[in-house]
């Protein structure tokens, strides 16, 4: 199982960016794709999650309105697009597979992160 | 949702056992035996190490156990070897609206 992300972006604050995140070595519509992200020396956030196979997303409220999760099941791609940047959501940007959609929350295997850099 | 609570850090020396402590509610970790920790080296992603509680993912020691008891849930670390220090996350279904919440972080120090 491997999961690839891409590279590191800059943004200014206002603006969007899309991550994505192309998964290998299982079936893709077959696990939930989730969402992290952790701030400069701070600990992890849940942002939401999207399964594959319909494309149905959950987003946690925090990121409600600005969070847009979809997939390429072509490419085995899924996408994370977040807009309306500000500095505080300057951070790495990690895709994980899971299930959190149940009582059993667990994410078993992590993309290698997507730094954003939204410069105040 | 409000982060579980996890003290900042903890340590011990090689061969001692340390264990970590990951505070919620009975909306999240008291409510639901979906407690999952992760171990995060600097500049990494984190890895999965212990989910629903106590179950270990395979490859992972069985140095690694977890328990829980009312609303809060615990990791504890036997052996310690010198690659055990990192920092550790525990993670809880909190309910079907807020899904996942993460603990604060626990820094583990082998002395």
């Amino acid at each position: 199982v491997q999961l690839t992300q891409s590279g590191a972006e800059v943004k200014k604050p206002g603006a969007s960016v899309k991550v994505s995140c192309k998964a290998s070595g299982y079936t893709f519509i077959t696990y939930y794709m989730n969402w992290v992200r952790q701030a400069p020396g701070q600990g992890l956030e849940w942002m939401g999650m999207i399964n594959p196979s319909g494309g149905s997303t959950r987003y946690a409220q925090k990121f409600q309105g600005r969070v847009t999760m979809t997939r390429d099941k072509s490419t085995s791609t899924v996408f994370m697009e977040l807009s309306s940047l500000r500095s505080e959501d300057t951070a790495v940007y990690y895709c994980a597979r899971g299930d959190c959609s149940s009582p059993s929350c667990w994410l078993d295997y992590w993309g290698q992160g997507t730094p954003v850099n939204v410069p105040s | 949702q409000s982060a579980l609570t996890q003290p900042p850090s903890a340590s011990g020396s090689p061969g001692q056992s340390v264990t970590i402590s990951c505070t919620g509610t009975t909306s999240d970790v008291g409510g639901y035996n979906s407690v999952s920790w992760y171990q995060q080296h600097p500049g990494k992603a984190p890895k999965l190490i212990i989910y629903e509680v106590s179950e270990r993912p395979s490859g992972v020691p069985n140095r690694f156990s977890g328990s829980k008891s009312g609303n809060t849930a615990s990791l504890t670390v036997s052996g310690l070897q010198a690659d055990d220090e990192a920092d550790y996350y525990c993670c809880s279904y909190a309910g079907s609206d807020s899904l996942a919440v993460f603990g604060t972080g626990t820094k583990v120090t082998v002395l």
